[in-house]
């Protein structure tokens, strides 16, 4: 069984610049979430969807940053435009059941300069 | 506000050497307390997840053990492969509660 992607692995962009981030879940996950760490910090939570609604969006720092879960299976996170604050790595995880465990993509390491 | 606290901050183990890593919470009703193992560059791989105080699991060289407070991630005879670091995260009761991650254990084990 195939875990969670998640695509590009880096992005490098420049202040003011847009950046748009895949996570593609494990099949049947109807939950998805998004996570973000920025250095030396832990990882916190961003927002989570259930099939394609979103359920809690309390994390997401700004509006700034849009996601989309169409058809709710994959999911995009956009950035724009990008901040230098806006530097780390952008987890994606699904589970089955919203209480039930999470299983993580291996991060989009995001770098803006 | 649930929280998560996680020492040591870093480990370094010989090879064989059993220790412990500590991770401390808080939080309004337990739904669940997870550990993940993370090497650089990688996303948290899932290792165990604990429901209620008194609970024990196991995986080859790893236990973990859940009090009201706290949980325990033991490692016996640890080898090399086992280095990375080691996440704590909490999940409350209540609806909409969210992942709470500690800032996790860097461990390093030398041969």
């Amino acid at each position: 069984e195939a875990g969670v992607t998640q695509f590009p692995s880096h992005s490098v962009i420049e202040k003011g610049q847009t950046v748009t981030l895949r996570c593609d879940p494990i099949s049947g996950h109807d939950n998805l979430y998004w996570y973000r760490r920025v250095m030396g910090k832990e990882i916190k939570f961003l927002l989570h969807f259930v099939k394609e609604s979103k359920q809690d969006e309390s994390g997401m720092p700004n509006n700034r940053f849009l996601a989309e879960r169409t058809g709710g299976t994959y999911s995009t996170l956009k950035v724009q435009p990008a901040e230098l604050e806006d530097s780390g790595v952008y987890f994606c995880a699904s589970s089955q059941q919203v209480q039930e465990t999470q299983y993580f993509g291996p991060g989009t390491r995001l770098l803006v300069l | 506000e649930d929280q998560v606290t996680q020492s040591p901050e870093a480990l370094r183990l010989q090879e064989g050497e059993s220790s412990s890593l500590n991770c401390s919470y808080t939080v309004s009703g337990l739904r669940g307390l997870f550990w993940y193992r993370q090497d650089p560059g990688k996303g948290p791989e899932f290792l165990f997840t604990l429901y209620s105080a008194g609970e024990e699991k196991e995986k080859e060289r790893l236990k973990a053990t859940l009090t009201k407070k706290e949980s325990f991630l033991h490692i016996t005879a640890p080898k090399p492969e086992d280095s990375a670091t080691y996440l704590c995260a909490v999940k409350g009761d209540n609806y909409g509660q969210n992942f709470v991650f500690g800032p996790g254990t860097r461990l390093s084990v030398l041969p």
